[in-house]
C-alpha cells in the first residue's frame, strides 16, 4: 500500500519569502501525484498534479512542484509567498493503472505573516 | 467553486440520532467518494462509487451507510455514531475513478 509523508507540519514565513514544502511517498510502482490546498473556511482545491512528462509542474497562483523519481519526492515550491497563501497544503498520491485510493499526507499548515 | 456541494455544512447530533449527509456534483462526473478528515490525521477514504455502484469500502463501521441513487448524488447515512466520529466529512467526484478528484466544502460533524 502507498503512503505519503509531509515532514513539515507547521511553517511560518514572512511575505516575499520563498517556500518549499516537502512530500515523500512510498510505493513500488508508478504513481500520479497531487498537491491540494485548503484555505481557511474553504474546501480542498487542486493546486497542481503530475501524471507524466516534464517532472516540473506548474500550478495555479505561482506554485510549482518537481517530481524526483529517484527520491520519491514531489516538493511544492513558490518563489515569493503572499499573505493570501496562508492555508493547509496536502500532498496526495494515487497508483497508476488501477486502484481507486487517493492517499493523502497529514498536511502542512502554512502561515504567512505580513 | 460550486462543482461539488454538500449539505448540511455543520451538524450536531446525539449518539442515538439518525441523520444523513448529502453530496451533489454538477460536473458530469461518474465517480464519487466519501472521505473523513480528523484533526492531525491524513484524509481517510471511506467509500468509492463508480457508476452508482460501490467499488470500495475501506473497513468503515456499519454505523456509516452510503447510498448513491444516481451519478450526481451521494448520501452518507449516520446511525448511532460515537464521539470519535466527530470530524469533517468530505465528498469528492471525478470523471473516472482514476482521474483527478474535486472536493466539496465538507460537513463538520460533532457527535455528543
Amino acid at each position: 500500500a502507498q503512503s505519503v509523508s509531509q515532514h513539515n507540519h507547521h511553517v511560518i514565513l514572512s511575505e516575499a519569502a520563498s517556500l518549499e514544502l516537502g512530500c515523500n511517498y512510498s510505493y513500488g510502482g508508478t504513481v500520479n501525484l497531487f498537491w491540494y490546498v485548503q484555505y481557511p473556511g474553504q474546501h480542498l482545491q487542486l493546486l497542481l498534479k503530475y501524471f507524466s512528462g516534464d517532472p516540473l509542474v506548474k500550478g495555479i497562483k505561482g506554485f510549482e512542484a518537481e517530481f524526483i523519481k529517484s527520491k520519491f519526492s514531489f516538493n511544492l515550491r513558490k518563489p515569493s509567498v503572499q499573505w493570501s497563501d496562508t492555508a493547509e497544503y496536502f500532498c496526495a498520491v494515487k497508483p497508476k493503472g488501477g486502484g481507486n485510493k487517493l492517499t493523502f499526507g497529514t498536511g502542512t499548515q502554512l502561515k504567512v505573516e505580513l | 467553486e460550486t462543482g461539488v456541494t454538500q449539505t448540511p455544512r455543520h451538524l450536531v447530533m446525539g449518539m442515538t440520532n439518525k441523520k444523513s449527509l448529502k453530496c451533489e456534483q454538477h460536473l458530469g462526473h461518474n465517480a464519487m467518494y466519501w472521505y473523513k478528515q480528523s484533526a492531525k490525521k491524513p484524509l481517510e477514504l471511506m467509500f468509492v462509487y463508480s457508476l452508482e455502484e460501490r467499488v470500495e469500502n475501506n473497513s468503515v463501521p456499519s454505523r456509516f451507510s452510503p447510498e448513491c441513487p444516481n451519478s450526481s448524488h451521494l448520501f452518507l447515512h449516520l446511525h448511532t455514531l460515537q464521539p470519535e466520529d466527530s470530524a469533517l466529512y468530505l465528498c469528492a467526484s471525478s470523471q473516472e475513478v482514476r482521474e483527478t478528484q474535486y472536493f466539496g466544502p465538507g460537513t463538520r460533524l460533532l457527535v455528543l
